[in-house]
């Protein structure tokens, strides 16, 4: 149990325009998404945190204009990379955090998408 | 910034049991210890996780010392499927619940 599936594993775009990438929680509610960042030979790096019904909240950094975050239901958050650049190019990973989960509840990932822009 | 400290790399030979430490000197009373790994190009893996007792499953151990300022994770049998990047983070009871990574622990099993 506690799958969740991104869309699309890997996109490639031309440099100005926008990816939207999707986070599913497959078999659980999230009320909450993570979304996170990874350059290559680098940690994960938080971006945003995705409340259900609500406006996400970004973390220092990063441009709230330049990655829309919508999470329009308990199983869906998406992530739009608007105007893309090549500097955007990156690997996208979200993680959903279970309906009324606590500390104690692991948070499940999933396995990434590599946006890369040309 | 993440609140824990681990080597960057380690090597282990297979069949072997693999000891991961972490620091979290200044972990809080309302913070847990949690285990992930990263295979490469690969979302993170849960492990394992504990808030004070020493934790066991299917996967891995995990060591807590009595004062929670550091950890073992401890892979009894390693095998070549566990290179990857072992990632030591604490996490806060209540609230956002965020995960935090640090630079992880580069794990590589030889044969």
């Amino acid at each position: 149990g506690a799958v969740v599936s991104q869309h699309p594993s890997w996109v490639i775009c031309k440099s100005g325009t926008s990816v939207k990438i999707e986070c599913r929680s497959l078999d659980f509610q999230a009320t909450t998404m993570f979304w996170y960042r990874q350059f290559p030979k680098q940690s994960l790096m938080l971006m945003a945190t995705s409340n259900e019904g609500s406006k996400a909240t970004y973390e220092q950094g990063v441009e709230k204009d330049k990655f829309l975050i919508n999470h329009a239901s308990l199983t869906l958050s998406t992530l739009t990379v608007t105007s893309a650049h090549p500097e955007d190019s990156s690997f996208y990973i979200c993680s959903a955090s279970l309906l009324g989960g606590t500390g104690n509840s692991p948070l499940h990932f999933g396995n990434g998408t590599r946006l890369t822009v040309t | 910034d993440a609140k824990t400290t681990q080597p960057p790399s380690m090597d282990c030979a297979e069949g072997r049991a693999a000891n991961l430490p972490c620091n979290h000197s200044t972990i809080s009373g309302n913070e847990y210890v949690y285990w992930y790994r990263q295979i490469h190009s690969q979302g993170p893996q849960y492990i394992i996780h504990g808030l004070k007792n020493n934790e066991t499953n299917e996967m891995a151990s995990l060591i807590i010392t009595e004062d929670r300022k550091s950890s073992t994770l401890i892979l009894p049998h390693a095998t070549l499927r566990d290179t990857a990047v072992y990632y030591c983070i604490v996490r806060v009871i209540q609230g956002a619940q965020k995960l935090v990574f640090g630079q992880g622990t580069r794990l590589t099993i030889n044969p």
